[in-house]
């Protein structure tokens, strides 16, 4: 399996405090793309970041793309109490298919 | 309201009791997909759908079956579940294969 990976699997930080959260994967890609999901519920899609960018912003997201080590990293600052979730990466590949990492579960405390 | 619907949301079964989850989205999307999530495996790709009569298999196919015979609908079909496949299932759609993806609420299925 093509599946990626993030770490750490686990990160607990206070309220206002930045959230780095890293993922790699394995084989080229057309673009990898960074999900939310709260507790059992259905994915939420954050923002996509194509192969041939290096950086994107949304609000307080930033995401990095570095190609050359198949690795990405998702920042969310300034976190709040409600930004606790779960966190994946997915990269999608050229034969269509989305591969998406184990996750990663963010614990703001308030 | 733009969204992705699955029904169930929950199902108990029985193993070799035939099963269909159906998924339906409203938004015009061309490409269509099923994921599996397993504790500590993540999500996998189970089939996807480029357009109507269009389907391939994903990175775990074995157990299931899909149609796609309208553009809104991609039903998931299990013809004789067993005990692994206990998981929660989730349809999402997109404009296509490289946009981003909008799931459904998940189907928690149980089979016994």
């Amino acid at each position: 399996s093509q599946q990626g990976e993030e770490d750490p699997q686990a990160l607990s930080i206070q309220e206002g405090e930045n959230a780095t959260m890293n993922c790699s994967y394995k084989t080229s890609i057309n673009n990898l793309q960074w999900y939310r999901q709260n507790s059992g519920r259905g994915l939420v899609h954050l923002i996509l970041i194509r192969s041939n960018e290096r950086e994107k912003h949304s609000g307080r997201l930033r995401v990095t793309l570095d190609t050359s080590k198949k690795s990405s990293s998702l920042l969310i600052t300034a976190s709040r109490a409600a930004d606790t979730a779960s966190y994946f990466c997915a990269s999608q590949t050229g034969a269509n298919n989305l591969f998406f990492g184990t996750g990663t579960r963010l614990t703001v405390i308030p | 309201e733009a969204q992705v619907t699955q029904n169930p949301r929950y199902l108990i079964t029985v193993t070799g009791k035939k099963l269909t989850v159906t998924c339906s989205q409203n938004m015009n999307h061309e490409y269509m997909s099923w994921y599996r999530q397993d504790p500590g495996l993540g999500l996998r790709q189970i089939y996807y759908s480029m357009n109507v009569e269009v389907t391939d298999k994903g990175d775990v196919p074995e157990g299931y079956k899909v149609s796609r015979k309208e553009k809104r609908n991609f039903p998931l079909i299990l013809e004789s579940p067993s005990p692994n496949q206990t998981s929660l299932y989730f349809c999402a759609s997109s404009l296509s294969k490289v946009r981003e993806q909008f799931f459904g609420p998940g189907t928690r299925l149980t089979v016994l």
